[in-house]
């Protein structure tokens, strides 16, 4: 069966630390992992699509990799405004269906 | 780009009663459309799938006869909650993709409050 693990659940930020979230998979042929952010009462908002190991996006303060089992989304120099909760999802081949972790809420405290 | 809406954003309803969802792609064909239901605190989980023109492909567990969904157009999907019982208070999302793309895109979702 497919999993997708987030870690941590949670993660307290002061302004301008960095740090980073995990996602880490078991799947049998992964079509793609996806990166979401999410703020409450709403849905969820594309960030990344990343297909094979060693694949690297970048948006603004946002980066995200790809291993064989686990991405990371690093967020340098945070901002207030980067409090949300981010989501990782997978994708498996012949499937479009997307199989969602629990989330990492992330708070960015000014 | 990618935008979807859905509407209502939030109602109320008494046990027993029915709520129609709809799901709207604005700015593109939607050929796929999924439902997700999500609880407080927790992630998105899938309900349903569903092909324009065609019937809804339902995950496990999620009763078909009570979540009617129907496709009829690229740019429209329905989510109805059938005689809604307090245990469906829900925040319901729809998602749209395109075919021969892999990313959904997301709606705001609706809050749905049974009484």
């Amino acid at each position: 069966e497919d999993q997708v693990t987030q870690s941590p659940e949670a993660l307290r930020l002061q302004e301008g630390e960095s740090s980073s979230l995990n996602c880490s998979y078991t799947v049998s042929g992964l079509r793609g992992l996806f990166w979401y952010r999410q703020d409450p009462g709403k849905g969820p908002e594309f960030l990344f699509t990343l297909y094979s190991a060693g694949e690297e996006k970048e948006k603004e303060r946002l980066k995200a990799t790809l291993t064989k089992k686990e991405s990371f989304l690093h967020i340098t120099a945070p901002k207030p405004e980067d409090s949300a909760t981010y989501l990782c999802a997978v994708q498996v081949a012949n499937d479009y269906k997307l199989s969602f972790g629990a989330g990492t809420t992330v708070t960015v405290r000014a | 780009g990618a935008v979807v809406s859905q509407h209502p954003s939030r109602v109320i309803c008494k046990s027993g009663t029915s709520v129609k969802i709809e799901c709207r792609s604005l700015d593109f064909q939607a050929t796929t459309m999924f439902w997700y239901r999500q609880f407080p605190k927790q992630s998105l989980m899938l309900m349903a799938t569903s092909n324009e023109g065609s019937k809804a492909t339902y995950e496990q567990g999620v009763e078909k006869d009570k979540f009617l969904i129907n496709h009829a157009s690229l740019t429209l999907s329905t989510l109805t909650v059938t005689s809604a019982h307090p245990e469906d208070s829900s925040f319901y999302i729809c998602s749209g993709s395109v075919v021969g793309y892999n990313e959904q895109f997301f709606g705001p979702g609706t809050r749905l409050t049974v009484l």
